[in-house]
């Protein structure tokens, strides 16, 4: 079982509806949780990163939250764009050790 | 003015062969790492050098090393190439080895072993 599991695997909504993607991570302790956007073809690129201590971090339209009792984590993607279709990914960060990838949430957002 | 840049873009080569993948970073960042991503589409640390000290080698073959010839360059060497070699390989670069730090990644190497 991957240490960092995301869902739903995929997704397809319309241009400008909000969407939130889920994210559950089982290792601890833990230091940060990252979200980063991939597109296809391309780098991931950083979203939010948000240590144990926070519960939401914004970036635009984008909005993470973190509940770090239940080791939960969502992205929150308001009025969403064409631009917005990507993969997702949740990343765990523990201390001192290098950074855990989930699978990815590919979004696909059509007109 | 691309900040991590990656060559080749697409590499395909034939089994037992050797090749290179180039990673420069114009960030002024100490660190630098090599990913993998597989066609599960996970991504997997492979190396990580602080000012071109290697500091985290996951458990990855031998036929792969990796050289950093200053804090701006690690390149990937791989020698021997098998089928499963198959996959994206990421360049990241960040300013410190810290856990708080952004990684900036590159826009990856496409390796097809054929």
């Amino acid at each position: 079982k991957n240490q960092v599991e995301q869902s739903p695997q995929s997704l397809i909504i319309l241009e400008g509806k909000n969407c939130t993607l889920q994210c559950n991570y089982t290792v601890s302790p833990f230091s940060n949780l990252r979200w980063y956007k991939q597109d296809t073809g391309r780098g991931p690129v950083s979203l939010t990163i948000m240590t144990f201590s926070e519960n939401t971090k914004s970036n635009g339209r984008y909005t993470a939250t973190l509940d770090a009792d239940t080791k939960q984590s969502s992205l929150h993607i308001t009025a969403s764009q064409l631009s917005d279709s990507a993969s997702y990914i949740c990343v765990d960060n523990q201390a001192g050790t290098a950074l855990i990838f989930g699978k990815g949430t590919t979004l696909s957002v059509s007109s | 003015d691309t900040a991590v840049s990656q060559t080749p873009k697409y590499l395909v080569t034939q089994m037992g062969n050797d090749k290179s993948i180039k990673c420069e970073q114009n960030l002024g960042h100490d660190t630098m790492y090599w990913y993998k991503q597989d066609s599960k589409k996970f991504l997997k640390i492979m190396f990580s050098y602080n000012n071109k000290e290697l500091i985290i080698n996951e458990t990855v073959p031998n036929r792969f090393s990796p050289k950093s010839p200053d804090k701006a360059h690690l390149n990937l060497h791989i020698n021997s190439l098998e089928l499963g070699d198959s996959a994206v390989y990421f360049c990241a670069s960040s300013h410190r080895s810290g856990t708080l730090d952004e990684q900036f990644f590159g826009p990856g190497t496409r390796l097809t072993v054929l």
